[in-house]
């Protein structure tokens, strides 16, 4: 069974621009999550969608966003990239939101210069 | 989220002997834990969760040990193994359904 897939798995990007990530989650799972993860620390919470609606939010700025598309994938956005949001991006898949287990996709490696 | 620094606790452990990994949570409301492995250029990879109405789990060669007086976590890993070495985090979730991960600690396994 595939797992979670995120595209692209490595972006190179310059400071001002804008990037947008994908994740397609595990089969059947309805909520997605994003996490950001500077070098050497642990995930951070960002978003949470489920049912194509907000969910949840973390403590980032109003430059990243995101979106849920009916068929439960996701879409993760970045304007205006400052250095500091060189990191890896996970996006974690769960059946429903609450106590059910997330689950982990590889990860983009997002570096700006 | 925690502030963590750039140095990751680190546990040496020598190849067949157990090992133990520690964590103090933060939050008193969190009811849900759970301890995630991340290999070199891998996203987190669950291992083991708990329940605050539990005290301890055990699963394939790994037992989570919860101790909410004191707000800790252990995963005890048995018969350590090469394919053991990565970073481990420990995460609470409270009622508001985000997850919060904790210090990574590097697991090294000794030949």
């Amino acid at each position: 069974d595939a797992g979670v897939t995120q595209s692209p798995t490595h972006l190179i990007k310059t400071r001002g621009q804008q990037v947008t990530l994908r994740c397609s989650p595990i089969s059947g799972h309805k909520s997605v999550s994003w996490y950001q993860q500077v070098l050497g620390q642990g995930p951070q919470f960002i978003f949470q969608y489920y049912e194509k609606e907000e969910r949840g939010r973390g403590n980032f700025p109003d430059r990243f966003s995101a979106r849920q598309f009916p068929n439960y994938s996701s879409e993760l956005n970045v304007n205006a990239l400052l250095l500091g949001d060189s990191a890896l991006y996970l996006c974690a898949s769960s059946l429903e939101v609450g106590r059910d287990t997330q689950y982990f996709g590889p990860g983009t490696r997002l570096t700006v210069l | 989220g925690e502030s963590v620094g750039l140095h990751l606790p680190t546990l040496s452990v020598q190849e067949g002997d157990n090992s133990i990994i520690n964590c103090a949570y933060s939050n008193s409301a969190s009811d849900y834990f759970i301890w995630y492995k991340q290999e070199s250029g891998k996203g987190p990879q669950f291992i083991i969760d708990i329940r605050s109405n539990m005290d301890k789990r055990q699963g394939q060669r790994v037992t989570v040990l919860l101790n909410k007086t004191v707000k800790h976590l252990s995963l005890q890993i048995a018969a350590t193994q090469p394919g053991d070495s990565a970073v481990y985090f420990c995460a609470e979730k409270g009622r508001d359904d985000k997850i919060i991960f904790g210090k990574g600690t590097r697991l090294h396994i000794l030949p």
